[in-house]
């Protein structure tokens, strides 16, 4: 089954403990993006990945990194988690048409 | 830039009844136009998508949607509601030098089914 697999679904963790939720493709997709979302705000995107070794800024990448050394694989890395980067995460991805993003079930993470 | 301007955060209808959820966009190219729905505790699913072809565009669910350039709309319609359809809807916008590889996404509008 052609999916976006994301771990771990719920994660709760302390101010400055670094953490990463992994992303994982099976479609051979090009694209990766991670979004976070927020009440209110909608999704916002943090990073976005065109191919392997090829990542660049989204509109709010403050505080997050990412790396793309496989074509399968965006993990999302808090280097610092901070409480305001408590959210609801999406990692997507989408091949070279369509413009559609298959969406990965979420991450929730609460930092406290 | 590109946005896209989602009206009314809570909708609410009649079981039966027409379902009516508005996106207006924003954009200096011609826009490639995403509705997605969100159930809860679930990630996006894509209902529907406008890239260029025909405006009116019908999607998985019932639903469908028609692209007005000259409104720059993309509003999402389904004859009649079902209790099922209860989730969250967001529409986005995409396409451009500056956004192709993204997803801009609308806030969101949470639509309630009434017995």
């Amino acid at each position: 089954e052609a999916q976006v697999t994301q771990n771990p679904r719920y994660l709760i963790t302390v101010t400055g403990k670094k953490l990463t939720v992994t992303c994982s493709q099976n479609m051979n997709h090009e694209y990766m993006s991670w979004y976070r979302q927020d009440p209110g705000l909608g999704l916002r995107q943090i990073y976005y990945s065109m191919n392997v070794e090829v990542t660049d800024k989204g509109d709010v990448p403050e505080g997050y990194k990412v790396s793309r050394k496989e074509k399968r694989n965006f993990p999302l890395i808090l280097e610092s988690p901070s409480p305001n980067q408590t959210s609801l995460y999406f990692c997507a991805s989408r091949g070279t048409g369509g413009h559609g993003y298959t969406f990965g079930s979420g991450t929730r993470l609460t930092v406290v | 830039a590109q946005s896209v301007t989602q009206l009314g955060s809570h909708v609410s209808v009649s079981e039966g009844a027409l379902v009516l959820l508005r996106c207006n966009y924003s954009s200096s190219v011609p826009p490639y136009l995403f509705w997605y729905v969100q159930y809860p505790n679930q990630g996006l699913q894509l209902l529907l998508k406008y890239t260029s072809a025909a405006t009116l565009v019908k999607g998985i669910n019932g639903f469908e949607a028609e692209f007005k350039k000259s409104e720059t709309s993309f509003h999402l319609t389904k004859p009649s509601a079902h209790m099922s359809d209860a989730a969250e809807y967001f529409c986005a916008v995409s396409g451009g030098m500056d956004s192709s590889y993204k997803l801009i996404f609308g806030s969101g509008t949470r639509l309630l089914v009434r017995p």
